[in-house]
């Protein structure tokens, strides 16, 4: 079935420097890929998503690109901020929004 | 923005219980989830919802649950009855549409707590 996988679990960064979350998929469709993020006490939002092999897509200063031949969305920012701590998903929708998750990653930002 | 409301946030019941979680989606909304979240793992499907009847389930589905929305109310799912291994954080979602670019908006969870 479907997969997927983010390394890290725990993130710890000074604001101002670059981050990359990992997620790689497993699928035998389509892929269809999303981060969400889940601030304390929050409802999890979609950040990002795509199907588009290769294209960039960007949303609050967080940048992703779909790569199919490695299976691969990882999440990046160039800049992070005290209020991007948060908890990040990765998921794959498996059909009809039907969302395969990831662990989910913390990412703690310092001052 | 669009939100999602779950009622409780948190509830405690004894194994054997009955436990009905509620959720109130984005008003202009059509399909329903649920999904669920065991302390420390992935938040796994559970079942989808449209025009009054669940479209698919996850093999997490099981026979003691259920899921209605009466009469465009609370969207529910209803657990009969309760096992220890229940214990985890339900997410309810919902969408306009069933299609993957179709976003979904999710609740803040219920932590069920079986004792």
């Amino acid at each position: 079935g479907d997969s997927v996988t983010q390394t890290e679990g725990l993130v710890t960064l000074t604001k101002g420097l670059p981050v990359m979350l990992n997620c790689t998929y497993q699928t035998t469709y389509s892929p269809f890929l999303f981060w969400y993020v889940q601030h304390l006490n929050e409802a999890p939002k979609l950040l990002l998503k795509s199907s588009t092999d290769n294209k960039r897509t960007e949303h609050q200063g967080f940048y992703a690109t779909l790569h199919k031949s490695s299976s691969s969305f990882h999440l990046q920012k160039s800049s992070v901020q005290l209020s991007d701590s948060a908890l990040y998903f990765c998921a794959l929708d498996s059909g009809y929004n039907k969302l395969t998750f990831g662990k989910g990653t913390v990412l703690l930002v310092s001052p | 923005g669009p939100k999602v409301l779950q009622i409780p946030s948190h509830q405690i019941i004894d194994m054997g219980q009955m436990v009905t979680l509620n959720c109130d989606p984005v008003s202009n909304h059509l399909y329903f989830y649920w999904y669920k979240q065991i302390l420390g793992q992935q938040m796994e499907f559970l079942v989808n919802f449209y025009n009054g009847k669940v479209m698919e389930k996850s093999k997490l589905f099981k026979d003691q649950f259920s899921v209605e929305r009466p009469d465009g109310s609370y969207f529910t799912l209803k657990i009969q009855p309760t096992a220890l291994e229940d214990s985890a954080v339900y997410f309810c979602a919902s969408s306009l549409g069933r299609q993957s670019n179709e976003r979904l908006f999710f609740g803040h969870g219920t932590k069920l707590s079986v004792l």
